[in-house]
């Protein structure tokens, strides 16, 4: 069965980095777009980045554009996440997604159980 | 970036009724419209894609219909396990837009 495990959440200082991992077994992870979606406490769901199914492009959301880096080992069935210059406003749980196809326009269709991000100091 | 406004925001039903959300897209979207189900301190689970398909393994009392601007997701006969917060989300284009959310509640 489908399987995404977020590994790399803590407790972090602002401006410090962290990197998240999404390790997934279960599927052909070679052949599909990945995502990563944030939730704040109490918050709603947002989108924060996506990568193709062959790394060769990627979007962002403009609330981390030039301070996330999102990137795969497809060899090692993994998807990162890495957070540079990180704010108190991006203290939330980080969720990887798969994509229901290759394509970016698609929807998901399997979450890990998240990551919780903590900026604070 | 196209806006998601779902409505209600918050609804009280009970075991049995018919619950219907609504989410409006700030511009056309075709059909790229999904939906998700989150339980308090789980992961979201994906519902509905293409507005009206749904996921592997979710129960037909769910159903999804709209096209262009407006969307609809219906919970036929609502059970104990369907209480929840719902969100729509537009991939149409990038940056990807949730709904922010309505929480189903037991009255």
């Amino acid at each position: 069965q489908v399987q995404l495990v977020e590994s790399g959440g803590g407790v972090v200082q602002p401006g410090r980095s962290l990197r998240l991992s999404c390790a997934a077994s279960g599927f052909t992870f070679s052949i599909y777009a990945m995502h990563w979606v944030r939730q704040a406490p109490g918050q709603g769901l947002e989108w924060v980045a996506v990568m193709s199914y062959d790394g060769s492009d990627k979007y962002y959301a403009d609330s981390v554009k030039g301070r996330f880096t999102i990137s795969r080992d497809n060899s090692k069935n993994t998807l990162y996440l890495q957070m540079n210059s990180l704010r108190p406003e991006d203290t939330a749980v980080y969720y990887c997604a798969k994509s229901l196809g290759s394509g970016y326009f698609n929807s998901f269709d399997y979450w890990g159980q998240g990551a919780l991000v903590t900026v604070s100091s | 970036d196209i806006q998601m406004t779902q409505s209600p925001s918050s609804l009280s039903a009970s075991v049995g009724d018919r619950v219907t959300i609504t989410c409006r897209a700030s511009q056309a979207i075709s059909n790229y419209l999904a939906w998700f189900q989150q339980k308090p301190g789980k992961a979201p689970r994906s519902l509905i894609s293409a507005a009206s398909t749904l996921q592997s393994g979710v129960p037909s009392k769910f159903s999804g219909s709209g096209s262009g601007t407006d969307f609809t997701l219906t919970i036929s006969s609502l059970q104990p396990e369907d209480f929840a917060t719902y969100y729509c989300q537009q991939y149409r284009s990038y940056p990807l837009t949730f709904g922010g959310g309505t929480k189903v509640e037991i009255k």
